[in-house]
């Protein structure tokens, strides 16, 4: 059964810090992984999906990048700012016939000017 | 483009009532169809997927049902609600059947709060 785990839990930084959130995942048959962020009360808003063939994917100041053999996804946020507040929750879609991604628990982060 | 409806945004019930959560997607066909649940301070849950119209699968027996009665149209339903049952559901949709390399996009939420 895949397991996906992200560290740290939370996270708070001042403003212009450059931010690596973490995603591991116990399974590497997956076919890609989505990054999402969660403002609160709301839902789940797509921030970048990594095919499984791919290595990185890149929107504005995020990067992500994919490494199936460690079982790991990193999220690169440059310069944060307060607008980037948030709870940060990756998904790995499963390979094998199965439509149910595995979430995690997320990372909160809190940028402060 | 394709957008995904999700109401209502809050809804107070009291215990025992029944419930009814409505999720239409537009703009696409035979979409997979999530139903999720977000409880304080835990992970996202999945209740419920359905990969066309009348399927249904259930991840955790409960005191919830959902159906299909649309391709894109998915509903979660209650009998009786429990105090356990509040929390924030979210409904997904996702294009490709199992066959991956599709990304999930989410509603904006209902928060269910039963008194």
């Amino acid at each position: 059964k895949q397991e996906v785990t992200q560290i740290p839990a939370a996270l708070s930084v001042p403003e212009g810090e450059n931010l690596v959130l973490n995603c591991s995942f116990t399974d590497s048959a997956i076919y890609n992984l989505q990054w999402f962020r969660q403002d609160p009360g709301k839902g789940l808003t797509s921030l970048l999906l990594i095919q499984s063939s791919q290595r990185e994917q890149t929107s504005g100041r995020l990067n992500a990048s994919l490494d199936k053999s460690s079982g790991r996804s990193t999220l690169y946020i440059a310069a944060s700012q307060p607008g980037d507040s948030a709870t940060y929750l990756c998904a790995a879609h499963a390979s094998g016939g199965s439509y149910i991604p595995t979430f995690g628990r997320g990372t909160s982060l809190i940028v402060h000017p | 483009s394709q957008t995904i409806h999700q109401w209502p945004a809050t809804l107070v019930q009291p215990v025992g009532s029944p419930l009814s959560l409505e999720c239409t997607v537009e703009g696409t066909s035979n979409p997979n169809l999530y139903w999720y649940r977000q409880a304080a301070g835990r992970g996202l849950q999945l209740l419920f997927y359905s990969v066309g119209i009348g399927q249904i699968s259930s991840e955790v027996p409960q005191n919830l049902s959902a159906s299909r009665p649309q391709d894109r149209q998915f509903i979660l339903s209650s009998k009786k609600l429990l105090l356990s049952d509040s929390g924030f559901y979210l409904c997904a949709w996702s294009r490709d059947r199992g066959l991956g390399g599709s990304p999930l996009h989410f509603g904006n939420g209902t928060r269910l709060t039963v008194t």
